[in-house]
């Protein structure tokens, strides 16, 4: 079976501490994408990283860096120095459905970032 | 760029009543939209998949004849909630591949619409 699971349901920090959202997914497939989503309370989602399953090296974007480790199935966000305005919940997304962009959910992970 | 709208953002209809919730990618043509549906709390579930100038692919579960789509340009598709229950309601977002950038580029979401049925 393909899932994948954000086992953090919530995550709560205080401004400036670094913080990784996990993700792990199940899949028999060899080639796939991974993506997370940032949703905020105004609803829309906020993409923030495709990554295929052939790229196994890691990006940073700014305060944003991704860990993909294809031998373990997982995809960890960290955020650094995270700042209020990180508040939201963040989806990991996989697509297996070759091309389809057929996206499965987690559960996601509602960060709250305290000043 | 890569804009998607919905509308309306919020509404609030009697049971039994239909619901038209209308998505356009505003600056982008799309051959293909997505459905879905946002329990409170919850994660989003794909409910269909919405191809111009063809049949929607529904999911498994999915009522067709409850919630009809309709993907009539390469800017606009819409769902329709039929005989609306107090079930549901939810949170549907829409969602939309930028025509010409591929398989597996990212969907580009629209600001969702909040369902509340009486």
């Amino acid at each position: 079976a393909q899932k994948v699971t954000q086992a953090q349901t919530e995550i709560s920090v205080v401004e400036k501490e670094d913080v990784t959202l996990d993700c792990v997914y199940e899949t028999r497939d060899t080639t796939y994408y991974l993506f997370w989503y940032k949703q905020p309370p105004s609803g829309e989602l906020v993409f923030l990283i495709r990554r295929n399953s052939f790229d196994e090296q890691n990006e940073i974007s700014g305060r944003y860096s991704w860990n993909f480790q294809k031998s373990t199935s997982s995809f960890n966000f960290t955020i650094t120095a995270s700042q209020v305005v990180d508040s939201a919940v963040y989806f990991c997304a996989p697509d297996f459905s070759g091309g389809y962009n057929k996206l499965i959910f987690g559960a996601g992970t509602r960060l709250a970032v305290h000043p | 760029g890569a804009v998607v709208s919905q509308h309306p953002s919020w509404v609030i209809c009697k049971s039994g009543t239909s619901v038209k919730i209308e998505c356009r990618s505003l600056d982008f043509q799309a051959t293909t939209m997505f459905w879905y549906r946002q329990f409170p709390k919850q994660s989003l579930m794909l409910m269909a998949t919405s191809n111009e100038g063809s049949k929607a692919t529904y999911e498994q579960g999915v009522e067709k004849d409850k919630f009809l789509i309709n993907h009539a340009s390469l800017t606009l598709s819409t769902l329709t909630v039929t005989s609306a229950h107090p079930e549901d309601s939810s949170f549907y977002i829409c969602s939309a591949r930028v025509l010409g950038q591929g398989d597996n580029s990212p969907l580009h979401f629209g600001n969702g619409t909040r369902l509340t049925v009486t």
